[in-house]
């Protein structure tokens, strides 16, 4: 079966630190690899998505995620942290369009001013 | 933009009671999905569907229904509601381009 480590629940950085958070999945092809955000009492917003095309993938607000098959490791990083990024984050994977989505159990990410 | 919207941001329901939960899309996706999430187990699949009156178990159906008359719609039921069904539902949809999208989620608390 399919799962996905999220390693470290809980991350804090400084403002304009270097925020990257750490996500290892476990599948035996290439599969459809995901980050979300979810801000306090929200649902969960897209943060970005990997489908095979380019290995390194840039979503919204300055986040992006490398793919890196060898690791089977998806990333998320982001060059300078801002106050807004606190949020929640998970990583995400589904190994055919048929297949369900399995989430990662979230990292929280704090950002100290 | 792709607009998923639930009936309730905060529910208060008393032990015992039938509890409906409403998710509504305005993609024309295919599929939908309730979640569950609770502090530490992250979510949860409840139920999903891929086409209208289609239904199949996610991992934890147990004390919930769903039915979805109507591709737009999706509902959750609780039929008999407890107290360890206290928790943030999530209800998505997705089309062709496989991500998910989520609505605000219902806070539900049940006494």
């Amino acid at each position: 079966a399919q799962s996905v480590t999220q390693l470290g629940s809980h991350v804090s950085v400084s403002e304009g630190a270097l925020v990257l958070l750490r996500c290892n999945y476990s599948s035996s092809v290439p599969p459809y690899l995901f980050w979300y955000v979810q801000y306090p009492n929200q649902g969960l917003q897209l943060l970005l998505k990997y489908t095979s095309a380019a290995t390194l993938v840039k979503g919204i607000n300055g986040f992006e995620a490398e793919f890196k098959k060898s690791e089977t490791s998806f990333h998320l990083t982001k060059p300078s942290a801002h106050m807004s990024d606190a949020a929640e984050y998970f990583c995400a994977v589904q190994k055919t369009s048929y297949d369900k989505v399995i989430f990662g159990p979230g990292t929280s990410l704090s950002v100290i001013p | 933009d792709v607009k998923v919207t639930q009936s309730s941001r905060y529910l208060v329901k008393r032990t015992g009671e039938k509890v409906f939960l409403e998710c509504v899309q305005d993609m024309d996706h295919e599929n939908m999905f309730w979640y569950r999430q609770d502090p530490g187990l992250g979510l949860r699949l409840i139920y999903f569907s891929y086409d209208v009156k289609m239904k199949e178990k996610g991992d934890i159906p147990e004390g919930y229904s769903v039915s979805r008359e109507k591709k737009e719609r999706f509902s959750l039921i609780l039929e008999s509601a407890s107290t360890n069904q206290t928790s943030m539902y999530l209800c998505a949809s997705s089309g062709r381009t496989y991500e998910q999208y989520f609505g605000p989620g219902t806070r539900l608390t049940v006494t």
